[in-house]
């Protein structure tokens, strides 16, 4: 148990469903990430937030929207998919550092797999 | 700049050998180098990190190589078990002040570590 929670584990969805991916961290981290894994492709990084404020977005398409309502939640909406958006949501958190020397561990929940129909 | 190249893609080993794993970047910014292992089904975890300062680390059967003037660094598995085979993920970052450490993933390699 790496202290950070997905649901659903599974979903599938048609590509005019909305649904929304929730992500839970108890290790009282700063730091919230999405990324999405394909295979045999890098993890690519979608989503940063830091103290609750988004500040990175990697050109994610807008159908994907997060969301951050506290430093301990997460979510992803998703809307009008598409099947290239089939892939492996992987949620993270870190403790930010505010100095060089501190090494940041990312804690990764077991994701969503993510099937659109 | 900001890729890291990871090879090989797929790697089987027969119990007790040697894994080697390699990993290479361009960026001369990154100052952190974590390498991530994936059990199927699960998200993956810090295996083993390093910083420039030092041209080796070792964690038990884990060690990494870095050639901070090549920019490459590699995973090395002593002993390899089965219970070793998983996905690895070298990665890369560099500090950002204020705002959180971003890593840039390579593709990754599935280790079979054959008994």
């Amino acid at each position: 148990e790496t202290g950070v929670t997905q649901t659903p584990r599974h979903l599938v969805m048609g590509m005019t469903n909305k649904k929304s991916l929730k992500c839970e961290q108890h290790l009282g981290h700063n730091a919230m990430y999405w990324y999405k894994q394909s295979a045999k492709k890098p993890l690519e990084l979608m989503f940063v937030y830091s103290l609750e404020e988004r500040v990175e977005n990697n050109s994610v398409p807008s159908r994907f929207s997060p969301e951050c309502p506290n430093s301990s939640h997460l979510f992803l909406h998703l809307h009008t998919l598409q099947p290239e958006d089939s892939a492996l949501y992987l949620c993270a958190s870190s403790q930010n550092s505010i100095t060089r020397a501190t090494n940041e561990k990312l804690f990764f929940g077991s994701g969503t797999q993510l099937s659109v129909l | 700049q900001q890729q890291v190249k990871q090879s090989p893609q797929s790697l089987i080993v027969q119990k007790g050998g040697i894994s080697i794993i390699n990993c290479a970047y361009e960026n001369t910014a990154f100052d952190y180098f974590p390498w991530y292992q994936q059990f199927p089904g699960k998200g993956p975890a810090l295996l083993i990190a390093i910083r420039p300062d030092v041209s080796e680390k070792k964690e038990g059967r884990f060690t990494i190589s870095f050639n901070k003037s090549a920019k490459q660094f590699s995973l090395h598995i002593m002993d390899s078990q089965p219970g070793d085979s998983a996905t690895y993920f070298c990665a890369a970052s560099s500090f950002r002040v204020g705002s959180a450490r971003q890593l840039t993933f390579g593709s990754g390699t599935q280790l079979t570590v054959l008994p």
